[in-house]
C-alpha cells in the first residue's frame, strides 16, 4: 500500500463548477500538507500549504485536512480553463523537504 | 530572476552512456533538490543539497550522483544510463528546506534506450 493514495483522473467539469481533488494518507505522523498545480510540461508550483488539521483559503482554493480520517482535499470555486492541470498532493512528518511524499497526482480538465 | 533553470529541456540516451543534468538558481537558496517523476507515480527524491559542499541522498539515489561547488549550481550526473532512468528529472529550490517552500525549474525529459 502506498502511503498516500490519489485519484489518478481525469477528471473532467464543467466551467464554473466546484471541483473536490482528494488523498489520503497512512501515516499518521504527517503533519505538514501540500498541493501543488503541475500544468502540462512544467515543473510544480506550490498553491496551498497547510499545517496539521483544519481549513485554509486563498482565493477560489479551499485545503482542508482531515487527520482523524487521513483524508486531505483540495477545493477549487468557480472553476476555470485556466484550472486544468494535474494536482498533486504532498504531506511530511516534518518540515524538512527532503522528506516529503508526493501523491500521483490528478488530471483535471475544466470545459468552457 | 529567471528562477530555478534546468537544461537541457530533452534528451535521448544510449545504454551505457553517461550525461549531467544541469540547475541553476537565481534566488541564492542554500538548499537545492534533485527529483524524477515516472508516469502514475509521485515524484522521488534522489539527492538534495543543505549548502555548497554537503550533498545528501534521498529515496532512489542508485545510479546518480551529485555535486554542489556554488550556491546557484547543483548537477546530477548519470553513469552508465539504464532505460530504469527513463524520466522527467526536476530540480528544485528553496531558502530554508522547508516543506511549504520548494520552487521547481521546468524539468529535463530524459529517454534511455
Amino acid at each position: 500500500q502506498k502511503e498516500v493514495e490519489q485519484d489518478p483522473g481525469p477528471l473532467s467539469v464543467p466551467e464554473g463548477a466546484i471541483v473536490s481533488l482528494n488523498c489520503t494518507y497512512s501515516n499518521s505522523a504527517f503533519q505538514y500538507f501540500m498541493w501543488y498545480r503541475q500544468y502540462s510540461r512544467k515543473g510544480p508550483e506550490l498553491l496551498m500549504y497547510t499545517y496539521s488539521s483544519g481549513n485554509k483559503e486563498d482565493g477560489r482554493f479551499t485545503a482542508q485536512v482531515d487527520k482523524s480520517s487521513k483524508y486531505i482535499s483540495l477545493f477549487i470555486r468557480d472553476s476555470q480553463p485556466s484550472d486544468s492541470a494535474t494536482y498533486l498532493c504532498a504531506m511530511s512528518a516534518t518540515s524538512s523537504a527532503s522528506k516529503i511524499i508526493f501523491g500521483s497526482g490528478t488530471r483535471l480538465s475544466i470545459r468552457p | 530572476n529567471a528562477g530555478v533553470t534546468q537544461t537541457p529541456k530533452f534528451r535521448i540516451l544510449k545504454i551505457g552512456q553517461s550525461m549531467t543534468l544541469q540547475c541553476t538558481q537565481d534566488m541564492n537558496h542554500n538548499y537545492m533538490y534533485w527529483y524524477r517523476q515516472d508516469p502514475g507515480m509521485g515524484l522521488k527524491l534522489i539527492y538534495y543539497s543543505v549548502g555548497a559542499g554537503i550533498t545528501d541522498k534521498g529515496e532512489v539515489p542508485n545510479g546518480y550522483n551529485v555535486s554542489r561547488s556554488t550556491t546557484e549550481d547543483f548537477p546530477l550526473r548519470l553513469e552508465l544510463a539504464a532505460p530504469s532512468q527513463t524520466s522527467v528529472y526536476f530540480c528544485a529550490s528553496s531558502v530554508t528546506g522547508g516543506a511549504y517552500e520548494q520552487y521547481f525549474g521546468p524539468g529535463t525529459r530524459l529517454t534511455v534506450t
